[in-house]
């Protein structure tokens, strides 16, 4: 079956220590999307690729940084990890090039515990 | 900006009774798409249905249904006689376009729904 892929499942680093977490995806989607969720909140999108377009929301702080080596991998990266980044990371693809049929599919998500 | 407003945080259901989750939403955007997710005690945001701002039709997939109205800017979901399976937590989101590269999506708070034996 097409799917989301991402791996750990939980990932335990410590304070400042640099962690990187993996996302696959079996869709061939063109967008690949890295979400952040805090505990009881609503996900928030931190960046996303077109392709190997790099696209970094706004807000995103410089502290999270993601590579994208081919279609089919795409990684999160966070450089100094605080007890604030612990959470829910979420990836998601979508197939992109029109608006009308942009559906994002979820992976089971990364839990990140920070001590 | 975009904004998706999920009023109940949790709702408490017995087996077999019918609940409804709201969703308000607001933008300036005249097309849209509106989208609802499940996210079980897993953690996987699983797609549940989208709907775009043309089509007002309400929708029916087995147990659940989907209530659009425009002209209040809502998108309200309908579990009929719940069962303990659907216990998660329920997001509404609206999409934007990113040109031709993808899309944002604005969720909502989410509502917690528990359905009891």
């Amino acid at each position: 079956d097409a799917m989301v892929i991402q791996n750990p499942r939980y990932q335990v680093t410590q304070f400042g220590k640099p962690v990187t977490l993996s996302c696959s995806q079996t869709l061939n989607h063109n967008v690949m999307y890295w979400y952040q969720q805090k505990s009881s909140q609503a996900p928030k999108l931190l960046f996303h690729y077109y392709d190997k377009d790099f696209n970094n929301e706004a807000d995103t702080p410089d502290n999270f940084q993601s590579r994208r080596p081919n279609t089919s991998f795409c990684f999160l990266d966070i450089r100094s990890p605080g007890l604030g980044d612990a959470a829910m990371y979420l990836c998601a693809t979508s197939l992109g090039g029109s608006f009308n049929t942009d559906t994002q599919y979820f992976g089971p998500g990364t839990r990140l515990t920070v001590l | 900006a975009q904004k998706v407003t999920q009023a109940q945080t949790e709702i408490s259901v017995v087996e077999k009774e019918d609940v409804t989750l709201d969703c308000v939403y607001e933008t300036r955007d005249t097309t849209y798409y509106l989208f609802w997710y499940k996210q079980p005690p897993s953690g996987e945001l699983v797609f549940l249905i989208r709907r775009n701002s043309f089509d007002e039709q309400n929708e029916i997939s087995g147990r659940y249904s989907w209530n659009f109205q425009k002209s209040t800017s809502s998108f309200n979901f309908t579990i009929t006689a719940s069962q303990v399976v659907d216990s998660a937590v329920y997001f509404c989101a609206l999409s934007e376009a990113l040109g031709t590269s993808g899309s944002r999506l604005t969720f909502g708070e989410g509502t917690q729904l528990t359905v009891n034996p």
